[in-house]
């Protein structure tokens, strides 16, 4: 089992509709998560962070960690065709990562149609 | 205006050699890195470095080489013995472990995508 998955999609959705990107992972150690956006041919920005457990929301976008489960989502309210990029999860267990420890999942290509 | 500048942005190579990429940033960061990007992939860990004059193999070091002679420039270097060259690089930087101020957020450059014919 790898020790983050994501459904690479590609995910195609309307305008307006209400978008659920997800992660599942195997290390019980892992703490700190993030979801990077990556336009086409540009390089991955962070859009949200989340330490533990629990929800974060920010504008349009919400992460939410179940350590429980080991399963973390990504939920984006009133998508609108900008939105349309690739999201990469990410999870460290180490404070900090310039251990080079921080693993990504192989990210989820979505698609905002107008 | 702070970031991360990567040049080339593309680049081919012929068989056998040796190409440089260059990564310099301008955000005072300690920590810097290499990533690989192949499609269905996601991104895979080459080297990193936390401070000048060090660093440390990542996932998938063989066939490349770095040096940090400068806290600003993280050159990657993809030798002829890289067996399949042909990706999509990306260097990133973040604050590193100083002060535990390091929320481990990277800073990626906009990539430099390389093409061996």
């Amino acid at each position: 089992q790898k020790e983050v998955e994501q459904d690479p999609g590609p995910l195609s959705v309307p305008e307006g509709a209400i978008v659920s990107l997800n992660c599942t992972y195997s290390n019980s150690a892992f703490q700190y998560f993030m979801w990077y956006r990556q336009y086409s041919r540009k390089g991955p920005e962070l859009l949200m962070y989340t330490y533990s457990s629990g929800n974060k929301e920010d504008g349009r976008f919400t992460a939410q960690v179940d350590k429980s489960s080991k399963y973390i989502s990504l939920f984006i309210r009133d998508s609108q065709p900008s939105d349309s990029a690739t999201y990469l999860c990410a999870m460290s267990g180490h404070y900090g990562g310039s251990q080079g420890n921080l693993i990504f999942g192989k990210g989820t290509k979505l698609s905002v149609k107008p | 205006d702070g970031g991360i500048t990567q040049s080339p942005k593309y680049l081919f190579r012929k068989e056998g050699q040796n190409v440089t990429l260059s990564c310099e940033q301008n955000l005072n960061h300690d920590a810097m890195y290499w990533y690989r990007q192949d499609p269905g992939q996601g991104l895979r860990l080459i080297y990193y470095s936390q401070i000048v004059n060090d660093f440390q193999k990542g996932d998938i070091a063989e066939g490349y080489s770095v040096s940090r002679e400068k806290k600003e420039s993280f050159p990657l270097t993809v030798t002829s013995a890289q067996k399949n060259p042909t990706a999509f690089y990306l260097c990133a930087s973040s604050i590193g472990d100083r002060g535990r101020t390091d929320t481990g957020e990277l800073f990626f450059g906009e990539g430099s995508r390389l093409t061996v014919l």
